[in-house]
């Protein structure tokens, strides 16, 4: 069964960083690009960032470019968020989730983000 | 950045009615679109793909269809497990955008 498990989340000052990670079992994880996708608690879906199984290509939402950075280990099969120059609004759940032949079919359970001082 | 329109915002139905919701694209995403579930306190779950394509475990009642910018999920006899929120989601082109989603509530 594959699972993916988030981690790393909690409560951060406006101005900090975070580093988001998502632990994978149960495939085989470098052939799939993987996503983070995040939501604010009763409001809808906005997809984050997204990187190839390699690690050669990454895709990032403009709200967070030049602040966020994804990456993956995949001797750990791990995906990770670097958070950097956090703000109120991107207090959110964050998702992380499989890319199956480019459509988003497993998602973990997500890790709260809050930014607030 | 391609903009999705999800109508109506809420569907008041009853167990046993079938839904009808609505995604428009502003432009057009082929048939790269997907269908997702979020029931509270969940993550989401993929019901379709690729417009018309259930995902695996996906009960039959659940079709999609449509395809360049005007796109349907249909569930045509509502489970009490099926009252949730629907989102569609666009891979035509980066970034990747979800619409604001359709609430189906029990009537």
């Amino acid at each position: 069964e594959v699972q993916l498990v988030e981690s790393g989340g909690g409560l951060i000052q406006p101005g900090g960083s975070l580093r988001l990670s998502c632990a994978a079992t149960g495939l085989t994880f470098s052939t799939y690009w993987m996503h983070w996708v995040r939501q604010v608690p009763g409001k809808g879906l906005v997809w984050v960032s997204a990187i190839s199984g390699d690690g050669s290509e990454t895709m990032i939402a403009d709200s967070v470019t030049g602040r966020f950075t994804i990456s993956r280990d995949n001797a750990e099969n791990t995906l990770l968020l670097q958070m950097n120059s956090l703000r109120g609004e991107d207090t959110a759940i964050y998702y992380c989730v499989r890319d199956f032949f480019g459509y988003l079919d497993i998602w973990g359970q997500g890790t709260m983000v809050t930014v607030s001082s | 950045e391609i903009v999705l329109t999800q109508s109506p915002a809420t569907l008041s139905l009853s167990p046993g009615e079938r839904a009808t919701l609505s995604c428009r694209a502003s432009q057009s995403v082929s048939s790269y679109l997907a269908w997702f579930q979020q029931t509270p306190g969940q993550a989401p779950r993929l019901l379709i793909y690729a417009a018309s394509n259930r995902a695996t475990g996906i009960p039959a009642r659940f079709s999609g269809s449509g395809s360049g910018t005007d796109f349907t999920l249909t569930i045509s006899s509502l489970e009490p497990e099926d009252f949730a929120v629907y989102y569609c989601q666009q891979r035509n082109s980066w970034p990747w955008t979800f619409g604001q989603g359709t609430k189906v509530e029990i009537k």
